[in-house]
């Protein structure tokens, strides 16, 4: 069965440089959610979408951030003008009222900006 | 400032002893959810607890979220090398937004 998949694994940039990180739900999961992990810390949440409403933006660092949801589907996180502060690991869920509004995880998108 | 905190922080234990990690909120959590984390590896969603009270348990590991809801303690009972990873609560306290604790990092020793 397909889980929540992200891509890319893994991602080194240089500072300064703009960088896309994918998630794709489980399918027919309404709800979706971005997290960031940075070492030593715990798990920050980011932006939350659910349906065709708007999105929960509230834990957005700053305006470099930006996500979007296209079809309802499919999720992208743009992180403009990379700063080293940026390093982390990316999370991705989705959950849905069927399924008890349990959050499942991808696997994580690890960015490791130079 | 942490809106979850969790406790201990690391954990090292004899293979085959019972052990504890706590998740303290000061608000009511509306949901809580334990995940344990294998090194190198995505989220595993362990169990969710709503109600005041309620206890649930999967094979050695039972999880309890407390009458006033603003505390959960898992608990792994005669524990092995594969429970060893970090234990991380979450809980939904202002509507949709999610927190998560600092994470208890759990090690086995044969």
């Amino acid at each position: 069965g397909a889980g929540v998949s992200q891509s890319p694994s893994n991602k080194v940039t240089e500072k300064g440089k703009d960088v896309e990180l994918r998630c794709d739900p489980i399918s027919g999961h309404t709800a979706l959610y971005w997290y960031r992990q940075s070492l030593g810390q715990g798990l920050e949440f980011l932006i939350y979408f659910q349906g065709n409403s708007a999105p929960d933006k509230s834990g957005l660092p700053s305006d470099r951030f930006s996500a979007e949801r296209t079809g309802g589907s499919v999720s992208t996180l743009t992180i403009q003008r990379t700063q080293q502060e940026d390093s982390a690991v990316y999370l991705c869920a989705s959950s849905s009222r069927a399924a008890g509004e349990t959050q499942y995880f991808g696997p994580g998108t690890r960015l490791l900006v130079l | 400032s942490q809106e979850l905190e969790q406790s201990p922080q690391s954990l090292i234990v004899q293979e085959g002893k019972n052990l504890t990690i706590n998740c303290t909120s000061s608000k009511t959590l509306y949901g809580l959810y334990w995940y344990k984390q294998k090194y190198g590896e995505g989220l595993i969603f362990l169990m969710m607890l709503q109600k005041g009270g309620e206890e649930k348990s999967h094979e050695k590991i039972t999880a309890k979220l407390d009458e006033k809801k603003q505390q959960s303690s898992l608990h792994i009972t005669a524990s092995q090398p594969s429970h060893a990873g970090i234990y991380l609560c979450g809980a939904d306290i202002f509507g949709n937004q999610f927190y998560f604790g600092t994470g208890t990092s759990l090690t086995v020793i044969p």
